[in-house]
């Protein structure tokens, strides 16, 4: 039984464009929703956040949504660059502020196009 | 430079016969987890621990072991190996400071085959 989902395998975005990857989750007791970024032969990084209690996030190109209600989450990369081909992860960790690590997606392959 | 180190990156070894992957963090951080990525499968939690001596199966823990006799080692030992085994494995480890919760720091990865 899959708690997080992406649903979409892969996207692909003309350079300049937005990119939204979607994610949506099933576990109402999730606390703080991540997003992480990996390229290929290296570790995921850390991207963005957002705490259930926010339903925005902005970092600079990098803005996430989470709609609570629908158990939704969406990231969002204005505007899109050649450098943010790579897979993203969605991932969500409980009310143990942490301490009981992550519970991930399955990823979604962003490829942006010249 | 604060990170979360594996070793080794590479290893191909055969069925049944013991090994360790170390990991060790160098940020003091309480937290930390084993994870494996498969394709079309994403990353699925193998142990977390909490701190010292606390630790607790994720997702997929069947086969494997952990010990956290020291804050900053985690290592993930598999007693016997199966081919089933053979995957990307990502070691992480965070820490949470006045509730605020600082995501995970991973490290490179180790690529295990089993043969």
């Amino acid at each position: 039984d899959q708690q997080v989902k992406q649903n979409s395998p892969s996207l692909s975005v003309q350079e300049g464009r937005i990119s939204i990857l979607n994610c949506d989750y099933t576990n109402s007791m999730f606390d703080y929703f991540l997003w992480y970024k990996k390229y290929p032969a290296e570790g995921p990084t850390f991207l963005i956040s957002i705490s259930s209690i926010k339903d925005k996030n902005e970092d600079g190109r990098f803005t996430v949504f989470l709609n609570k209600s629908a158990k939704h989450l969406s990231l969002h990369i204005v505007p899109s660059q050649p450098g943010d081909s790579a897979v993203y992860f969605c991932a969500a960790n409980g009310s143990g502020g942490g301490a009981d690590g992550l519970t991930f997606g399955k990823g979604t392959h962003l490829i942006i196009q010249p | 430079e604060a990170q979360v180190t594996q070793n080794p990156r590479y290893l191909i070894t055969v069925t049944g016969k013991k090994l360790t992957v170390t990991c060790s963090q160098n940020m003091n951080h309480e937290y930390m987890s084993w994870y494996r990525q498969d394709p079309g499968l994403g990353l699925r939690q193998i142990y977390y621990s909490m701190n010292v001596e606390v630790t607790d199966k994720g997702d997929v823990p069947e086969g494997y072991k952990v010990s956290r006799k020291e804050k900053r080692n985690f290592p993930l030992i598999l007693e016997s190996p199966s081919p089933n085994q053979t995957s990307l494995y990502f070691c992480a480890s965070s820490h949470n400071r006045g509730n605020q919760f600082y995501g995970y720091t991973f490290g490179s990865g180790t690529r295990l085959t089993v043969v």
